[in-house]
């Protein structure tokens, strides 16, 4: 069982919300877990978005509009990315990250389209 | 502005070694981690593993045994060899920095990398 797992993909209308979860394998608390996101585009490499471990432990990249948050959902065991009044140059693949055994993991992306 | 270059073999013949350098320019490599991310065609990114300037590395588990990085801060360049490859490491690789833990603030282009005969 992967580390990260995240939807494969997600669909949202321009102006509506959108949260994009990331689940952490059984065993592995996501209280005990900074998550932080990533936002890729097509050709391009990924750009850094945020990190979240609780409300008075989260930073936004630089430039990342407040749009984009982070929280969690402990009876998930997950990280969530919102995103609010959602834009077309919002559709792009999503990874979320955690440092775990010593290394950087990825989740598997979430591909968001916004239709 | 820094700016991070990727550079070498785009084609590797299987289970020989492949070799990149990131040149980093606009800045100096000094008390950063400097990392190398793969991500193979329509998959998700991979990270391979990550050099201090002083010289201290992390790697991926599941890479170690096959991937050495090393930093030349004179050239401003750190670099990232993976022996016996195979088919299954054709991917885009990107070098980036990571400012904070955990933050890659930037980034390389990345350069494709094909492993074939």
């Amino acid at each position: 069982q992967a580390v990260l797992t995240q939807p494969s993909s997600l669909s949202a209308s321009p102006g509506a919300s959108a949260s994009l979860t990331c689940t952490l394998r059984s065993g592995i608390n996501v209280g005990t877990y900074r998550i932080y996101w990533y936002q890729q585009k097509p050709g391009s490499p990924p750009q850094y978005l945020l990190k979240y471990r609780s409300d008075s432990d989260t930073q936004q990249g630089s430039g990342v509009p407040s749009r984009f948050s982070g929280s969690k959902d402990a009876s998930a065991n997950a990280g969530i990315l919102l995103i609010s009044g959602l834009q077309s140059e919002d559709e792009a693949d999503y990874y979320c990250m955690i440092w775990h055994n010593s290394a950087w993991v990825f989740g598997g992306g979430t591909k968001l389209t916004v239709l | 502005q820094v700016q991070l270059q990727e550079s070498g073999p785009g084609l590797v013949k299987p289970s020989e070694t492949l070799s990149l350098i990131c040149t980093v320019s606009g800045g100096s490599l000094t008390s950063y981690y400097w990392s190398w991310v793969r991500q193979p065609a329509g998959k998700g990114l991979e990270w391979i593993g990550r050099i201090y300037t002083s010289g201290n590395t992390g790697y991926n588990p599941s890479l170690k045994s096959r991937v050495t990085l090393s930093i030349d801060t004179s050239k401003n360049q750190f670099s990232l060899k993976l022996s016996s490859v195979t088919a299954a490491d054709t991917a885009v690789y990107y070098c980036a920095r990571e400012q904070n833990y955990g933050d890659y603030d930037y980034w390389g282009q990345g350069t494709l990398v094909t492993v074939s005969s």
